[in-house]
């Protein structure tokens, strides 16, 4: 069974700060790894994606991999109240796969 | 990004009765749809994949003779859910993908009701 596990949350952090957020996934073999940002009632909205080992950025997002661990994790720069949503880790295990979600961490900014 | 356009975006239905989510993927063409459902404080479960001309792939746990899917053309999905019962009140999410694509563009949800 194929898993992605992320802590529920609530996490809360004040605005401006950096807001953590982390992922495992059971699957060795998983190579895409996605971000969703989805606030309630909404479906989830692509935040960013990362294939490759190391860190990516995009604006005050970045993703950070390390596939040897099997973590996928995601920083959120300068943190806005706008910011406040639940955020869904997804792996594809391979092209074409199918996109399984781990159970999303509600982030909380406040102002 | 691409654009995947669900309908409707809220249903009630009585019990016992059917209902039908199109999912249209409105400037590329949809090799492949994925549909999830969602209950309220929990992740997206997904619940079948559907190829193009092909029978869908459903997941472990969800009947197939319930939620019928049906991928006839390159742009339109849809999801029936046949006889519905309280508890398949939920939010049901359509997801698209290209051919050769990795990532899914995601319709705007269904909320369905059923009394």
């Amino acid at each position: 069974q194929k898993e992605v596990e992320q802590n529920s949350g609530p996490l809360s952090v004040p605005e401006g700060a950096i807001a953590s957020l982390n992922c495992t996934y059971s699957d060795r073999g998983s190579q895409s790894f996605f971000w969703y940002r989805q606030y309630s009632g909404k479906s989830p909205e692509l935040i960013m994606f990362i294939y490759s080992n190391g860190d990516k950025e995009d604006g005050r997002f970045t993703a950070q991999l390390n596939k040897a661990s099997q973590y996928v994790s995601l920083l959120i720069r300068d943190s806005q109240p706008s910011d406040s949503a639940t955020y869904l880790c997804a792996v594809i295990y391979n092209q074409g796969g199918k996109l399984i979600f781990g159970q999303g961490t509600e982030l909380s900014v406040k102002p | 990004g691409a654009v995947v356009s669900q309908h409707p975006s809220w249903v009630i239905c009585k019990s016992g009765t059917s209902v039908k989510i199109e999912c249209r993927s409105l400037d590329f063409q949809a090799t492949t749809m994925f549909w999830y459902r969602q209950f309220p404080k929990q992740s997206l479960m997904l619940m079948a994949t559907s190829n193009e001309g092909s029978k869908a792939t459903y997941e472990q746990g969800v009947e197939k003779d319930k939620f019928l899917i049906n991928h006839a053309s390159l742009t339109l999905s849809t999801l029936t859910v046949t006889s519905a019962h309280p508890e398949d009140s939920s939010f049901y999410i359509c997801s698209a993908r290209g051919l050769g694509g990795t990532e899914a563009f995601f319709g705007q949800g269904t909320r369905l009701t059923v009394v």
